[in-house]
């Protein structure tokens, strides 16, 4: 059981250059999500995704987009990379537990890329 | 304004000491409120979670909630080398079909041998 695993693990970049990062997890978590992790000011959530098929933004979704075409995997894209969008991203997925009335899921989270963009 | 505002440290503690990790928050809406341990160039772990008030301990953690004062915090006692780590506290609304965390900025923990 692998867990989270995140593709690849480093990258240097061009401003301007596009790339994309790569999720893949093997516990059949229906959530995915990527987030960036910059100094200061902890992990903040790019997009998440609740199922095959569907996405949604978080809380800075700007310059980056997804696609969860499969169950196990999560795509992050970078169109044109910015020196802003130089950070660690994490991808993380999670599933639900708890009994009654409280739900939580708990998030897995990958190893992290780190990206320079020059 | 953060939403969650966490003391970046760095701390440093010797062995055995017990160690208090804080956040406050400002949203009143949030209902979970978890503990992330991340080792150096690691991804985080879950920790410890609870749900609304209370106390909630596991071995030598111990996680409290004080929805009033908007304040939670984390005590790890006879503290150990290999707690070295910087810990996130993180929250929840808890409604939707997703939980979208917030995260604090981290506080970066050295227990000294």
């Amino acid at each position: 059981n692998a867990g989270v695993t995140q593709t690849p693990k480093f990258r240097v970049l061009k401003t301007g250059q596009s790339m994309t990062l790569l999720c893949a997890q093997d516990m059949n978590h229906e959530y995915m999500y990527w987030y960036r992790q910059d100094p200061g000011m902890g992990l903040r959530l790019i997009h998440y995704s609740v199922g095959e098929g569907t996405t949604a933004k978080g809380e800075v979704p700007d310059g980056y987009n997804v696609s969860r075409l499969k169950k196990q995997n999560f795509l992050l894209g970078l169109e044109s990379a910015a020196p802003s969008q130089t950070s660690v991203y994490f991808c993380a997925s999670s599933y639900s537990l708890g009994r009654g009335g409280s739900r939580f899921e708990t998030q897995y989270f990958g190893p992290g890329t780190r990206l320079l963009v020059l | 304004q953060k939403e969650v505002e966490q003391d970046p440290g760095p701390l440093s503690v010797p062995e055995g000491a017990i160690v208090s990790l804080n956040c406050t928050y400002s949203n009143s809406a949030f209902q979970y409120f978890m503990w992330y341990r991340q080792y150096s160039r690691k991804g985080p772990e879950l920790l410890m979670y609870t749900y609304s008030s209370g106390n909630k301990e596991d071995g030598r953690f111990t996680a409290q909630v004080d929805k009033s004062s908007k304040y939670i915090s984390l005590f790890i006692r006879d503290s150990q080398p290999s707690d070295s780590a910087t810990y996130l506290c993180a929250m929840s609304r808890g409604s939707g079909s997703a939980r979208q965390l917030t995260f604090g900025s981290g506080t970066q923990l050295t227990v000294l041998p």
